[in-house]
């Protein structure tokens, strides 16, 4: 069966830094990986979505990378600020199920002042 | 003011009974979404919808029943024959590819 893996350990970063989280997937072939944000007690918000043929994708201080070889996705936040604090998710959509999509269990990120 | 609204935000419940969560969207989304969420864990998909009158089981279906007579409205029957109800459950509706997701504020329902 498909696997999501994220670090279920919290990642703990000074601000101003560049947060790296990672999503690794097995006996799946997805056609789009997303990114999610989500608050405590909340709904999970779309950040970023990127295609199976796309290597990179930036929106603002956002970036990820996908890489279907190692099956894997990097989701990096620069000059990050304690407002990105939250707990990311990423989802993963199959190129023959339409509209099922698989989430990890997400990683927390504290950005410390 | 566009979105998704779930009620009621907590919801208590006595075992045994049946309860039904509301979900309903004005983005004007095809596909709609059912998801369970337990502490630690990812979202898990419940049920699917991707046009009115019909509708898919995700993962964990069991104990659980949809219907989708608007495009509008998705509720969720959660039944008594689901045996660890108590949980976070969101709703999303989504866009057509690529697809993006839509979430509501979420119903937290404890079952007593």
């Amino acid at each position: 069966s498909q696997k999501i893996e994220q670090n279920s350990e919290a990642l703990n970063i000074q601000e101003g830094k560049t947060a790296t989280l990672t999503c690794n997937y097995t006996n799946y072939s997805p056609a789009y990986l997303q990114w999610y944000r989500q608050d405590p007690g909340r709904g999970p918000v779309f950040l970023l979505l990127i295609r199976e043929n796309e290597k990179e994708k930036r929106k603002e201080r956002l970036k990820v990378t996908f890489d279907t070889t190692l099956k894997q996705s990097l989701f990096h936040i620069t000059a990050s600020q304690p407002a990105d604090s939250a707990t990311y998710l990423c989802a993963l959509e199959g190129a023959y199920n339409f509209n099922k999509f698989y989430f990890g269990s997400g990683t927390k990120l504290n950005v410390k002042p | 003011d566009g979105g998704i609204t779930q009620s009621p935000k907590y919801l208590f419940r006595k075992e045994g009974q049946n309860v039904t969560l509301s979900c309903e969207q004005n983005l004007n989304h095809d596909a709609m979404y059912w998801y369970r969420q337990d502490p630690g864990q990812g979202l898990r998909l419940i049920y699917y919808s991707q046009i009115v009158n019909d509708f898919q089981k995700g993962d964990i279906a069991e104990g659980y029943s949809v219907s989708r007579e608007k495009k509008e409205s998705f509720p969720l029957t959660v039944t008594s024959a689901q045996k660890n109800p108590t949980a976070f459950y969101l709703c999303a509706s989504g866009t057509s590819r690529p697809d993006t997701q839509y979430f509501g504020p979420g119903t937290r329902l404890t079952v007593l």
